[in-house]
């Protein structure tokens, strides 16, 4: 089925391992999006891609990295997970053109990451 | 000032009342505006989009004030399904869809 799907869907791990959540669109849209979601903060971007191998930095950053060889895909990794990276993370994705006309962004179901 | 400020609520409403809520946003040149609702436990996804002549969709009204720059979201005979956090997302540059700045949320409760 066409959609965005996101994995895992739950994880815990400890500090200072190294985490790769996995967000994966079947529509070829050219934008994907990692944003977290904290009580208190709303969602905030950390990173989003205009097209393959084009990565720019979000509002926070700091922390992850990103990578986006294939449209289809947008790994985000933790390289040292910290207990403030504890959050429920939502990737995003949408068409060249879609957002100023319908504002809709796609988002996958969430990955709810918890660092011990 | 916050780029996009809600009031996170809750509101607590019966089933069946009227129910409203605004969004502030600070960039005056913002252009495009949006409605998401969110579920508990769950992802957003788009209500509606915000235009400037107003916009209606069933029950649900939303409407752009660009003189006292806020959006609002009206929802008309409740029900309870309509339960969840109601993001208002605001595009500051009217371009690009990295420019989404999304509010923190209200908190809808529709009480039988």
């Amino acid at each position: 089925d066409a959609g965005i799907t996101q994995s895992p869907r739950y994880k815990i791990t400890e500090t200072g391992r190294q985490v790769t959540l996995m967000c994966h669109q079947t529509w070829s849209h050219s934008y994907m999006f990692w944003y977290r979601q904290d009580l208190g903060h709303g969602l905030r971007l950390i990173y989003y891609s205009a097209a393959a191998d084009i990565t720019d930095k979000g509002e926070v950053p700091d922390g992850y990295v990103v990578s986006r060889s294939k449209t289809e895909n947008f790994p985000l990794t933790l390289e040292s997970a910290t207990r403030s990276q504890t959050s429920v993370y939502f990737c995003a994705s949408v068409g060249l053109t879609s957002v100023s006309n319908t504002g809709e962004l796609f988002f996958g179901e969430g990955s709810r990451l918890t660092v011990l | 000032r916050k780029e996009v400020e809600q009031d996170p609520g809750p509101f607590n409403v019966p089933e069946g009342a009227t129910v409203a809520f605004n969004c502030t946003y600070s960039n005056s040149a913002s252009q495009s505006f949006f409605w998401y609702r969110q579920d508990c436990r769950k992802e957003p996804k788009l209500l509606m989009s915000v235009y400037s002549s107003g916009n209606e969709d069933g029950r649900f009204t939303a409407q752009l004030n660009r003189a006292s720059q806020y959006i609002s979201l009206l929802i008309r005979d409740s029900k309870l399904s309509d339960s969840a956090t109601y993001l208002c997302v605001v595009n500051p540059s009217g371009g690009g869809a990295d420019g989404l700045t999304f509010g923190k949320g209200t908190h809808l409760i529709i009480q039988p």
